[in-house]
């Protein structure tokens, strides 16, 4: 079945430090990657996204991804979090123009 | 260029009682998707609308669930005789449509909460 597996529900870290996210997918072929972040009480923003071509993307905020065909992960980083990246990150793919397939989730807090 | 917008940002029904919520989607975006996001989870797709293909419903999980799209712009989702167990965020997303994928854009949601 098609999924996606966000395998850490609650991260913390001190600002300042570096931040890696993980997900993993279940596809039999090669999907279209998300990263989304969603802050309290707001709607879904998108971070970044990978489609093809080079594997390491970039997107808003100071955040990366990398694709890893060979783990079927698309882990998110950060070198240096800052207090407002707290909120949750939610990792997606689709086939195309198909629903978006999501993690559960993962909820960042930053400390001082 | 205004982004995807929903009404009401926030609903209080009683149990029993139906509801309507409404996504207005980007301009010019065919397709269109409902996604529901309970409390603590993640987002389940709901249905789906690709210009005047017949939308795709597999995600609904009753059939006190129902939306419309009128061509290629506002949809409804309806919720008849709400449960308790209907209490989420409801969100809508478009995005251009065409081959291969495509950005989808969020709206802000509904809160429904059945009381």
């Amino acid at each position: 079945a098609q999924s996606v597996t966000q395998p850490d529900i609650h991260i913390t870290v001190s600002e300042g430090a570096s931040l890696e996210l993980r997900c993993n997918y279940s596809y039999g072929a090669t999907p279209y990657l998300f990263w989304y972040v969603q802050s309290p009480g707001q709607g879904l923003q998108l971070l970044l996204k990978y489609f093809s071509g080079d594997t390491l993307v970039q997107g808003i905020k100071g955040f990366e991804a990398e694709f890893k065909r060979s783990q079927s992960s698309f882990n998110l980083r950060k070198p240096s979090v800052h207090w407002s990246d707290a909120a949750e990150y939610f990792c997606a793919f689709t086939s195309g123009n198909t629903p978006l397939v999501f993690g559960k989730g993962t909820r960042l807090s930053v400390i001082a | 260029g205004a982004g995807v917008s929903q009404s009401p940002s926030n609903k209080v029904t009683e149990k029993g009682k139906d509801v309507e919520l409404r996504c207005d989607p980007i301009s010019g975006h065919t397709a269109l998707y409902w996604y529901r996001q309970r409390l603590g989870q993640g987002l389940e797709f709901l249905i789906y609308f690709q210009g005047n293909s017949a939308p795709d419903k597999s995600g609904l999980p009753s059939d006190r669930f129902s939306a419309e799209r009128t061509g290629e712009s506002v949809s409804t989702l309806t919720i008849q005789r709400t449960q308790q167990e209907d209490s989420a965020v409801y969100l809508c997303a478009s995005s251009p449509g065409g081959r291969g994928g495509n950005e989808q854009f969020f709206g802000p949601g509904t809160r429904l909460t059945v009381l």
